[in-house]
């Protein structure tokens, strides 16, 4: 398997401008996770998908965030308008359910620098 | 509610020396442990998990990792540190009654290991 994938790994915009970040969890994999990562703050949990719908999105900042899943295979963590302190690294992890022990499985990353 | 904590935001250790990364934990039932390591411009990849059974639990690279309940702690080891160690290392931890929810990650530990 690939393992978890994202793209694009480095975005670099002006602020005011849409950021679309792209994941594929593992196939199989029935929990989808998004992160965010900065000096400041660590590793915080945005949102997760259980089956593709929502469970937890206490984590998502601001309005100015959007998650989606619309198959299995695919999630989107959009940010309109972006803002320079969006700047950060932002992981996309899945799990599988039927794993007692929700290991979870994390992506490369995607660097956002929002200018 | 389920907690960790990584008391130390850097160690520094020499090379050859015995390393440890100290986490503390906080869950109401049995929890279930799980050590992450990050290096540079990379995302969380997994060392070791504690479930059940020995308390000792050896992963990858060499390290591993003892569970106390006692004191709620289940610290990061290894026996004689590489260079190529260095990296940023994050304890992870799930409560066994809290279903199929996300891993709850302390802020991370910046291990630099000096030749």
């Amino acid at each position: 398997d690939a393992g978890v994938i994202q793209s694009p790994r480095h975005e670099v915009t002006e602020m005011g401008q849409e950021v679309t970040l792209r994941c594929k969890p593992i196939s199989g994999h029935d929990y989808l996770f998004w992160y965010r990562q900065t000096m400041m703050r660590g590793l915080e949990l945005l949102i997760y998908f259980n089956n593709n719908v929502p469970i937890d999105d206490s984590g998502m900042p601001e309005d100015r965030f959007s998650a989606k899943m619309p198959n299995a295979s695919f999630s989107t963590l959009k940010i309109q308008p972006s803002e320079p302190r969006d700047s950060a690294v932002y992981f996309c992890a899945s799990s599988l359910a039927t794993d007692t022990y929700n290991e979870q499985f994390f992506g490369p990353g995607t660097r956002l620098t929002v200018l | 509610a389920q907690s960790v904590a990584q008391p130390e935001d850097q160690v520094n250790v020499a090379e050859g020396n015995p390393l440890t990364v100290k986490c503390t934990y906080s869950v109401s039932g049995n929890p279930y442990l799980f050590w992450y390591v990050q290096y540079p411009n990379r995302g969380l990849q997994f060392l070791l998990k504690y479930i059940t059974g020995d308390n000792l639990v050896k992963g990858s690279y060499g390290f591993e990792a003892e569970f106390n309940k006692s004191q709620t702690s289940f610290h990061l080891k290894k026996p004689s540190a590489l260079v190529s160690d260095s990296a940023l290392y994050f304890c992870a931890v799930r409560d066994h009654l809290s279903g199929n929810t996300p891993l709850v990650f302390g802020k991370g530990t910046r291990l630099s290991v000096i030749a």
